[in-house]
């Protein structure tokens, strides 16, 4: 079965800080991965997505996150952040080889201090 | 339209009403999901159509669910007899291919149920 982890359920951080958001999964196929972020309000919007091929994604909005099989983990992190990032992000994989559905993490909300 | 277009937006029924949430996925798009999102919690499958094939409703939590997609463009999430447990906001989301090709999953807005 398929699962994900989600360390921390509220993250604060500085303007201009590093930005760090956990994510760890189990999956019996072969991985994909998603970032999503959800801002009050709205849907979930991806921010970038692991398939296949280079371990390191660069997403929308200055994130990227690095995948390693060895310790299953996707983690989120961006250089400095902007206020504009407070919202909530959900981690998310792959759960069927078959129909593509996700399932995704708690989430965790980033809280972003002037 | 350019994105996953959901309605109504905003519904409030109350208990034992019947309520069905509509959504418009991306034109062309062949794969459709509904989620559940329940307050602080992050989005649980529902079911997953494949042009107008129902393939996985195992999600779905009791026989009042019921979702159809007739013409293999537009769904209806149907809710029966509504208990409060069903507050939740319902996503859509939809997917230009079939099956799990890695295809980004394109998300609505939401429909917000609040039963009373």
């Amino acid at each position: 079965a398929q699962s994900v982890t989600q360390l921390g359920s509220h993250v604060s951080v500085s303007e201009g800080a590093l930005v760090l958001l956990r994510c760890n999964y189990s999956s019996s196929v072969p991985p994909y991965l998603f970032w999503y972020v959800q801002y009050p309000n709205q849907g979930l919007q991806l921010l970038l997505k692991y398939t296949t091929g280079a371990t390191l994604v660069k997403g929308i909005n200055g994130f990227e996150a690095e995948f390693k099989k060895s310790e299953t983990s996707f983690h989120l992190t961006k250089p400095s952040a902007h206020m504009s990032d407070a919202a909530e992000y959900f981690c998310a994989v792959r759960a069927s080889s078959n129909t593509g559905k996700l399932i995704f993490g708690q989430g965790t909300t980033l809280q972003v201090k002037p | 339209g350019a994105g996953v277009s959901q309605s109504p937006r905003y519904k409030v029924a109350k208990r034992g009403q019947d309520v069905a949430l509509r959504c418009d996925p991306i034109s062309g798009h062949v794969s459709l999901f509904w989620y559940q999102q329940a307050l602080g919690q992050g989005p649980e499958f529902l079911t997953y159509f494949q042009n107008e094939a129902q393939l996985d409703k195992s999600g779905l939590p009791s026989d009042r669910f019921f979702a159809e997609r007739p013409e293999g463009s537009v769904s209806t999430l149907k809710i029966q007899r509504t208990q409060q447990e069903d507050s939740a906001v319902y996503l859509c989301a939809s997917s230009l291919a079939q099956g799990a090709t890695g295809n980004t999953i394109y998300f609505g807005e939401g429909s917000w149920l609040t039963v009373v």
